[in-house]
Order: C-alpha cells, then structure tokens, then sequence
C-alpha cells in the first residue's frame, strides 16, 4: 500500500450505532489530520494530531473522538451521529516544517447517518 | 488571518479550448499555495505547489498558476481541457504566521469544472 489509505470506503449508520473510521499513511509523515466535507460547503478541519498528540479541536462535537496510536494510523470513532453528519470525511497526512504544509489526502470514507 | 477566495464556483468550457481557474488569497507573510483537484468520490490529489521560488509553477496533466504578489493571485490554467479534466478545484493557503500555526490550510470553496465534448 502507498500514500494514504481509508476503511471503509463507504458506511451507512443509524444514529444509535458504533462506528470506526480508520486512516493509515505509509508516508513516514509526523502529523495526520481529519476533514469533513459537506455538500456545498467548504472543507473543515476537525482534528490534527502531531507526533500522536492532538494538537487541534475545532469545536468538534464530542459524539466525534479521534484516536492516533502511532504517527501511521489514526482512527475517528462515531457514536449517535445525526443525518447532518452524513458526508465524505477525509484523512491527510503531512511532515511539517517550518513554513511549509503539503498534505496528502486519503480516498475518504463516503458516510451516510440514517 | 488568511483567507481564500474562488472567484468562480462553476466553469464550463469546451474540450480543447483553455481553462481559467481564478483565485485570490490574502495573508500575512509570503504564504505557500496550493491547487488540489477532486474527481467524484475521490480524494483530493495535489496538482502543484507554490513555495517562494519560480512564481511560474508547473504541475501535473499540463496545468500551471501564476503567483503575482502585486495582485494575491494565483490562478490555475491549462492550454486546452480534456474530458478527464472534468472535476473540482481547490485552491489552498499555508500560511504558519497566521495565527492559525503550521497545521492549519485553508481551502476555497471550491471551482467545478465542467467540460463539454
């Protein structure tokens, strides 16, 4: 495998269930990122971890939790989404370095909350 | 604060016919940017990047921007659109000076492409 993989690719959930998205870069980068994007809405950064610390939050609500147990995998488990979360969500990858943050983006996983 | 502005949402041209893709930024320090293109239910694949070295930036599939500090542009073009051009564009700002700290990109809103055989 190379560059950024997701699993699964597409997942139908009803809002009482489980879910774990999961993102693995075969990269070598040191941070990873989770992005939503929604029909007719620009993209949005929901978490960054860098070196497996989380280093953003933008306001995400807390039935999204991410997990980064190492610099190569990073997980986005789900519990009692509403519809309005159904979109395609992104995972990225990047070595950051001083003034410079090319990111790397999965196939995203398409995600539909009944 | 950075911020990034698609001038178009939507633009059809025909095959073999040439393609404007528009974007102004605007940031405090000399940024880095970015076009990334995304065909349906696909991942978002870089085409070409400008880091403060030839303001002339060559990409993949043929297409280019231009980097003119004097205007905050910096604008996608290619001499003559294919079929398999068809998707959306995003145009992307790093600035790590902006308060938003190394991690943060932010993206346009996006261009669809729309090429018509």
């Amino acid at each position: 495998e190379t560059g950024v993989t997701q699993t699964p690719r597409h997942l139908v959930m009803g809002m009482t269930n489980k879910k774990s998205l999961k993102c693995e870069q075969h990269l070598g980068h040191n941070a990873m990122y989770w992005y939503k994007q929604s029909a007719k809405k620009p993209l949005e950064l929901m978490f960054v971890y860098s070196l497996e610390e989380r280093v953003e939050n933008n306001s995400v609500p807390s039935r999204f939790s991410p997990e980064c147990p190492n610099s190569s995998h990073l997980f986005l488990h789900l519990h009692t989404l509403q519809p309005e979360d159904s979109a395609l969500y992104l995972c990225a990858s990047s070595q950051v370095r001083q003034g410079y943050n090319e990111q790397f983006f999965g196939p995203g996983t398409r995600l539909t909350v009944l | 604060a950075q911020s990034v502005t698609q001038l178009d949402s939507h633009v059809s041209v025909s095959e073999g016919t040439p393609v404007l893709l528009r974007c102004n930024y605007s940031s405090s320090y000399s940024p880095s940017l970015f076009w990334y293109v995304q065909h349906p239910n696909k991942g978002l694949q870089l085409l070409l990047k400008y880091t403060s070295a030839a303001t002339l930036v060559k990409g993949i599939n043929g297409f280019e921007a231009e980097f003119k500090k004097s205007e905050t542009s910096f604008h996608l073009t290619k001499p003559s659109a294919h079929m398999s051009d068809a998707a959306e564009y995003f145009c992307v700002v790093s600035d790590p000076y902006s308060g938003a700290g190394s991690y943060q990109l932010t993206f346009g809103k996006g261009t669809k492409l729309s090429v018509i055989p």
